[in-house]
């Protein structure tokens, strides 16, 4: 399966400032998700990437708060803009490596923000 | 739009143990997907179930698809504390939608 190296483990941050989430996986990969996961909570999809595309969005999450890069087929980023304390979360990246077979979705180690 | 129950929310087991976790979509699936997340860890895959009825075990976990392809459950035998984390399932609808939607999650303890 795929590997994905995901940045910054950790941040803490200022109310208003903006953070730059980076995903690089280790193969080409057609979609590439991100996702949010508040403390002792489950998985809430933010949106989609796709390559050469704009992302698209789940409901809730708009591109002024949550833009997201994807500039080729092995990397994306996310931006949490002009942030707030309700930002505080753990946000992930995930990609299907092997779409179409039995396969499961790889995920990244994780970005926990905190904002102050 | 597709609503996923996992149940339950917490599952407090005493070591040697058996507990099971289920998850319940309110539309036919195309497929089940488990995930383990260890505390201050990400989700890692186990397993996707496909057919309808189908079994699948990995040592002492037991995963389950049902004939109606509108629940799942996953069985753990003999618990030990390296079983400790929380369970997702995650659920790909019918119509061939790739977006996931994950259950709430069974969070695992385990008591020595």
């Amino acid at each position: 399966s795929a590997v994905i190296s995901q940045k910054p483990s950790r941040d803490i941050c200022q109310r208003g400032t903006s953070l730059t989430i980076q995903c690089q996986v280790d193969s080409q990969v057609t979609m590439m998700f991100w996702y949010r996961q508040q403390p002792g909570q489950s998985l809430t999809l933010i949106a989609t990437a796709n390559q050469g595309s704009e992302a698209t969005y789940e409901s809730g999450f708009v591109i002024d708060k949550f833009p997201i890069s994807r500039p080729n087929l092995t990397f994306s980023t996310l931006t949490v803009s002009n942030m707030s304390p309700e930002d505080s979360s753990i946000y992930l990246c995930s990609v299907d490596s092997h779409p179409g077979a039995i396969h499961g979705y790889t995920f990244g180690s994780g970005t926990r923000l905190t904002v102050v | 739009g597709q609503q996923v129950m996992q149940i339950p929310q917490y599952q407090h087991v005493q070591e040697g143990e058996d507990f099971t976790t289920y998850c319940n979509s309110s539309t036919t699936l195309s497929n089940i997907q488990w995930y383990k997340q260890r505390p201050g860890g990400h989700p890692v895959f186990l397993i996707q179930l496909v057919k309808s009825g189908e079994v699948k075990k990995q040592k002492r976990l037991t995963f389950q698809f049902g004939e109606a392809k509108k629940n799942s459950s996953l069985h753990i035998t003999a618990t030990q504390t390296t079983d400790v984390g929380t369970y997702f399932c995650d659920m790909e609808g019918s119509s061939n939608d790739y977006k996931l939607s994950f259950g709430a999650g069974t969070t695992v303890t385990v008591r020595a």
